[in-house]
Order: structure tokens, then sequence, then C-alpha cells
């Protein structure tokens, strides 16, 4: 089946640095990826949407400037979470459909990146 | 805004016995997701429910999709330690290229 997957794994970065999280298709192409964010015992929030050759689509109240996404290719989506502060900790997890299943068209989880900023 | 309600939250259950996860949503939807969560790991594909009328059945839990009423639910049968996770349900909005959006959970764990 498809795959879908993060680097890194896990990250613990300083407060005010910059943290870059990839997300790559395996054996499919995406042309949208999706990132979503979950504290602890909580649900998926998703962030935002990840159009390849084009900017990302925003939810409300995530700010653009500090969730920097740029879907380069069509098997890459990149996160980079600027100037992170300790409440950016959290786990950021990645998504992606595969058009080529149209009917059972599903969507892929990757297994996540836990970010702790110190 | 597409809203998806799970219920319970929480669930403690003996072995042995039987449940049902509830998951209502707010607006039309033709397809419907559960997804198993361990504690530290990402989500783990169970059901895709594409269908009204459409039931799906794997080991001891059994999801089915009521469109019409908006209802899905995912029933347990003779629960085992093993099933003892977090379950999401989440629901797209028809439209390709969009993101699912995720109830808020069921923790279940399940005891001797």
């Amino acid at each position: 089946g498809a795959v879908v997957s993060q680097h890194p794994s896990w990250v613990i970065c300083k407060s005010g640095t910059s943290v870059k999280i990839e997300c790559r298709s395996l054996d499919f192409q995406a042309t949208t990826m999706f990132w979503y964010r979950q504290f602890p015992k909580q649900s998926l929030m998703l962030m935002a949407t990840s159009n390849e050759g084009s900017k990302a689509t925003y939810e409300q109240g995530v700010e653009k400037d500090k969730f920097l996404i740029n879907h380069a290719s069509l098997t890459l989506s990149t996160l980079t979470v600027t100037s992170a502060h300790p409440e950016d900790s959290s786990f950021y997890i990645c998504s992606a459909r595969d058009p080529g299943l149209a009917y059972q068209e599903t969507q892929y989880f990757g297994p996540g990146t836990r970010l702790l900023v110190l | 805004e597409l809203k998806v309600e799970q219920n319970p939250l929480f669930l403690s259950m003996q072995e042995g016995k039987n449940y049902t996860i509830y998951c209502n949503y707010s607006t039309t939807s033709d397809r419907l997701y559960w997804y198993r969560q361990d504690p530290g790991k990402s989500l783990e594909s169970l059901f895709v429910l594409l269908s009204n009328g459409a039931v799906k059945q794997e080991g001891r839990l059994m999801a089915s999709l009521d469109t019409k009423a908006r209802l899905s639910t995912l029933h347990i049968t003779a629960a085992v330690h093993d099933l003892s996770a977090t379950y999401f349900c989440a629901v797209d909005n028809n439209q390709a290229g969009t993101a699912l959006i995720f109830g808020k959970g069921t923790t279940l764990s399940v005891s001797s």
C-alpha cells in the first residue's frame, strides 16, 4: 500500500530556532498534502493544506509566517516551524491522498514528528 | 462548517464485553474513516466507508455508515486488551483534495 514517510521522527530544539520537517509520498505522486498538529490527549487539528506548485492554504488561527510550508515536488512537502517556542511542542503528522485510487480514495498518514522545544 | 462528534470520549471495558462507539457529523458526506492510534504513534487506518449502508468488519471490530442519519458506528465484540487504544472517526466534505476533519477520539481501555 501507499506509504508516507516523515523525517525526522523526533526533534528537540532550543527556543528561537527553526525546525524543518519533511513529508514524502514514497510510491505515489501527491499534488496535495496535509499537515496536522496533535497535542497530548487531543485530536488531530488540520493546520494547512500543501499544494504542489502553489501557496499553502492555512486554517484559521494558524500563523502562515510561523509555519512555512513548501511543496516543491509531487512527492515532498516541508513544514518549517520558525522561531520555535515551547508552546509549539507537539506531534506533527502529515498526510497525502493517492489520486490514483479515485473510488477507494483514502488518505495515508505519515508516522509523525514529535517536536520538543526547550 | 463540517463538525464531527464522537461519543463516548472515554470507554473503560472489561474483556469479553461488547460496546459501540458513535460518530455523528454535521454535513453531507459519503466517506467516513475510522483510525486507531496507539500512544506515541501515528494513525492506523481501520475502515473506509464509502456509501450509505456500508458495513465492514475486521476481527472484533465492525463499522457501519448511515449517511442519511449522518452517523457511523464502530462496534467492538468481545473486547480484548489488545484493542486498548484511541479510536478516531474522520469525515471529508466530498471534494477532491480536501483534508479530513476528525472527531475528538474515543480512548478505549480494556481490562481483565
